[in-house]
């Protein structure tokens, strides 16, 4: 079966510095991975994903990832943190050999401080 | 567009009491979802659609069933609500295709509580 692991509950980051939401996947066959962003008291909403080709993903709102075989990774990351960023971000995985829908982290709060 | 839209956004039951609950999307997607939400636990599929008249079992259906009578509208239906129900549920769609990899669409959620 597959899972996502969501290493970080918070992360802080100063308004300007680059962020890092971690997540790392484990998967029986080919890894599709994906990143969701939560704003309060709203549904999520779709950022990025990879399912093929290039290792790093580039997303909505300037996010990009990278996904990294070896490690079994897929980082969210932003060069420049907005406090417009801050939010509920939720790494996900799709195995094909399971049900359709995806299995979600727990979920990282990122709070970008100005 | 309205996207997806969930009814009611709020809802308090008394254990055993029963409701249904309304997903209605407008963009012409084959496949639909329900998820429930609970603290420290991200999002769990409870049910799924991948057309008309088809539904399927995600990993927590228990207490659940679902119906998908028309294309646009996904029903979740609690037949006798239980305290542990408790949750915010999201609805959402997607197109179909890619096994699936398409990114989901979802609603604004459902707050419910089970007392």
């Amino acid at each position: 079966a597959q899972s996502v692991a969501q290493p970080e509950d918070q992360v802080n980051v100063a308004e300007g510095n680059p962020l890092t939401v971690k997540c790392t996947y484990s998967v029986s066959g080919n890894p599709y991975l994906f990143w969701y962003v939560q704003y309060p008291n709203r549904g999520l909403q779709f950022l990025l994903k990879y399912i093929t080709g290039d290792n790093l993903v580039k997303g909505s709102y300037g996010f990009e990832a990278e996904f990294n075989k070896s490690q079994t990774s897929f980082h969210l990351k932003k060069p420049s943190a907005l406090v417009s960023d801050s939010a509920l971000y939720f790494c996900a995985v799709r195995d094909l050999g399971g049900a359709d829908g995806l299995t979600f982290g727990k979920g990282t709060h990122l709070i970008i401080q100005p | 567009n309205a996207g997806v839209t969930q009814t009611p956004k709020f809802r308090v039951l008394k254990t055993g009491q029963s409701m249904t609950l309304l997903c209605a999307q407008d963009m012409n997607h084959e496949y639909m979802y329900w998820y429930r939400q609970d603290p420290g636990m991200g999002l769990r599929l409870i049910h799924y659609s991948v057309g008309e008249g088809t539904t399927a079992k995600g990993e927590v259906p228990d207490g659940y069933n679902v119906s998908r009578l028309k294309k646009q509208n996904f029903l979740l239906g609690l037949e006798s609500a239980a305290p542990s129900q408790t949750s915010v549920y999201f609805c959402a769609s997607s197109y179909g295709g890619l096994a699936g990899l398409n990114e989901q669409f979802f609603g604004p959620g459902t707050r419910l509580t089970v007392l």
